[in-house]
């Protein structure tokens, strides 16, 4: 069974720019998560897409976007880039919508750096 | 104050060695638990759950308390395919996982 899959591996943008990260889930999970992780700093939650809909949000601008289409898979859009956006975006996956002890699925992440 | 705080480590112990990791999460309110392993620019991924009632999963055992809102993690017999940062994840309630910014373990010969 196919994993979390996440494209591109690497993405160099410049200030001002925009990115666009993709994700695709486990087959079927409908619930994506992502997550930013600098570096030396821990994961943050950034969204929580589910049946199509966003459930959560972070503690992100509104520059941070995203949307989930019928598939289930993932994009996150990051508009007007800023040094600080350079990190790895991690993509999860997983099963459950209801609160339990649900295990999320990571994909291998995405490296945005912004010259 | 962080949702879960962890020791950032590094923690350096010899093969064979036991180590426990400790991790406090301030949201009385949290509901499940869970520690995941990352490995050098790898993702994250689920070590073990977290029971109330405690869980082991052969050298590993992890623990909860609640009324002092920390959980545990033992490793026994360490093996150099331990190293690697280990994360204390929290859920409350619908909210996505948070993620404690974990602690490093680096096993040595």
């Amino acid at each position: 069974e196919a994993g979390v899959t996440q494209s591109p591996t690497h993405l160099i943008k410049t200030r001002g720019q925009q990115a666009t990260l993709r994700c695709s889930p486990i087959s079927g999970h409908t619930s994506v998560y992502w997550y930013q992780q600098a570096l030396g700093l821990g994961l943050q939650f950034l969204l929580w897409y589910d049946e199509g809909e966003e459930r959560n949000r972070g503690n992100f601008p509104p520059r941070f976007s995203g949307r989930q289409f019928p598939n289930y898979s993932s994009e996150l859009n990051v508009n007007a880039l800023e040094l600080e956006d350079s990190a790895l975006y991690l993509c999860a996956s997983s099963s459950a919508t209801s609160g339990s002890m649900d295990e999320q699925f990571f994909g291998p992440g995405t490296r945005l750096t912004v010259l | 104050r962080k949702e879960v705080e962890q020791d950032p480590g590094p923690f350096n112990v010899p093969e064979g060695a036991t180590v426990a990791f400790n991790c406090t999460y301030s949201n009385s309110a949290s509901q499940s638990f869970f520690w995941y392993r990352q490995d050098c620019r790898k993702e994250p991924k689920l070590l073990m759950s977290v029971y109330s009632s405690g869980n082991e999963d052969g050298r590993f055992t992890a623990q909860l308390n609640r009324a002092s809102q920390y959980i545990s993690l033992l490793i026994r017999d360490s093996k150099l395919s331990d190293s690697a940062t280990y994360l204390c994840v929290v859920r409350t309630g619908r909210r996505a996982l948070t993620f404690g910014s974990g602690t490093r373990l680096q096993v040595q010969p």
